[in-house]
């Protein structure tokens, strides 16, 4: 079984429009999540850490089930500038390395 | 904004050439780490390094790679003997060591390997 599943995609989208992603990840004793932000052929960029409480910034919206080991992200109100693929990433303990799912893919339409 | 920074951004070689990737890291951070993405795959972790050592290493790290910190800003992967499936974009990254805290990656480098 992978250590981070993430549906590919890819997620074709008008402007505006609400998409979720999802991700299972196997290791339950994983502590820390992140969702990174990667454009073609760039540098993975941290979008948002993500807590079992749930957390808001602006558009996106992450939660975190660790029951199920499943994590989501949320966009609202989609932009072109969106347009990416997006990285479930976990890391299992403090300094451990973060372990990456292979990204969905977002293209947002005008 | 502090950033971390790698060279050279395109590197090509002859397959059994040495590499030598360079980044440097975020000034006041203390642990350090190499990954590569295959074309169309997943990011992958090879090492990382702290307190001048290594202190975790990925099956991919084998013989052929080793890192470096020659002095206290760079940090270095070399890779000996380049083969082919060594084609890569290999990112640097870098953190403070708290236990919260995130890892900032640099822009790469692309490794084409001829």
């Amino acid at each position: 079984r992978k250590e981070v599943e993430q549906d590919p995609g890819p997620f074709n989208v008008p402007e505006g429009a609400t998409v979720a992603f999802n991700c299972t990840y196997s290791n339950s004793a994983s502590q820390s999540f992140f969702w990174y932000r990667q454009d073609c052929r760039k540098e993975p960029k941290l979008l948002m850490s993500v807590y079992s409480s749930g957390n808001e910034d602006g558009r996106f919206t992450a939660q975190l089930n660790r029951a199920s080991q499943y994590i989501s992200l949320l966009i609202r109100d989609s932009k072109l500038s969106d347009s990416a693929t997006y990285l479930c990433v976990v890391r299992n303990s403090g300094n451990t390395p973060l372990v990456f799912g292979k990204g969905t893919r977002l293209s947002v339409i005008a | 904004e502090p950033e971390v920074t790698q060279t050279p951004s395109h590197q090509v070689t002859q397959m059994g050439q040495e590499v030598i990737l360079r980044c440097v890291p975020i000034s006041n951070h203390l642990y350090f780490y190499w990954y590569r993405q295959i074309l169309g795959q997943k990011v992958e972790f090879l090492v990382s390094f702290y307190n001048n050592e290594i202190s975790e290493k990925s099956e991919i790290f084998d013989d052929q790679f080793s890192v470096e910190r020659p002095d206290g800003s760079n940090f270095t992967l070399k890779i000996r003997s380049t083969k082919l499936e060594d084609s890569a974009m290999y990112f640097c990254a870098s953190r403070t060591g708290t236990s919260t805290d995130t890892q900032y990656f640099g822009p790469g480098t692309r490794l084409t390997v001829l």
